[in-house]
């Protein structure tokens, strides 16, 4: 149980282009969604909270225009980057929580999404 | 707030041998504490949490913790390494109670050899 999937798992686009990444809890209600990036060797970074059928919420520093969060359904949330550029070539990971999981915080993650934009 | 640190950028050990990877948290209320283990190219694993029952905690794969709130620390052990144990390892802390954020200390990549 509790799995997460991500789609695409790489993906590599030109300047300028948007890119979607979808995430998706398989056999669970995902009430909420994180979003994170990982640059290479470096720990996890909250890009920003979503939650079912609301806006999410962004950690400071985070673009909201450049990184769109749509969560809206129980089981889907999309990380869409605008008009990416080189910069915003990174691994993306999700992660997802059910009620019962957040009364104690566990999140449960997605294998990751490898972005590089040329 | 809560901030992990994680003493060791990278660990290396002996098949076999005792792996020990340290982790101490700071924060201003009463922690819930996480291991995730991490191999390459993919998502973060759970290997153990802390949730403020009993001080040491068993996790998958014969993985430990011991939460020690004297010392502020949570290290993970594990008796033998195997060559499978090679990974990326990040210990999070959360508040305690529900709903809440967690903040990953930058990780532990643990190597095995022969």
């Amino acid at each position: 149980g509790a799995v997460v999937s991500q789609h695409p798992s790489r993906v590599i686009c030109k300047s300028g282009t948007s890119v979607k990444i979808e995430c998706r809890s398989l056999d669970f209600q995902a009430t909420t969604m994180f979003w994170y990036r990982q640059f290479p060797k470096q720990s996890l970074m909250l890009m920003a909270t979503s939650n079912e059928g609301s806006k999410a919420t962004y950690e400071q520093g985070v673009e909201k225009d450049k990184f769109l969060i749509n969560h809206a359904s129980l089981t889907l949330s999309t990380l869409t980057v605008t008009s990416a550029h080189p910069e915003d070539s990174s691994f993306y990971i999700c992660s997802a929580r059910d009620p019962p999981s957040a009364s104690y915080n566990e999140q449960f993650f997605g294998p990751g999404t490898r972005l590089t934009v040329l | 707030a809560q901030s992990v640190t994680q003493l060791g950028s990278h660990v290396s050990v002996s098949e076999g041998a005792l792996v020990l990877l340290r982790c101490n948290y700071s924060s201003s209320v009463p922690p819930y504490l996480f291991w995730y283990v991490q191999y390459p190219n993919q998502g973060l694993q759970l290997l153990l949490k802390y949730t403020s029952a009993a001080t040491l905690v068993k996790g998958i794969n014969g993985f430990e913790a011991e939460f020690k709130k004297s010392e502020t620390s949570f290290h993970l052990t594990k008796p033998s390494a195997h060559m499978s144990d090679a990974a990326e390892y990040f210990c999070a802390v959360s508040k305690s109670g529900g709903y809440n954020k967690l903040i990953f200390g930058a990780g532990t990549r643990l190597a095995v050899h022969p």
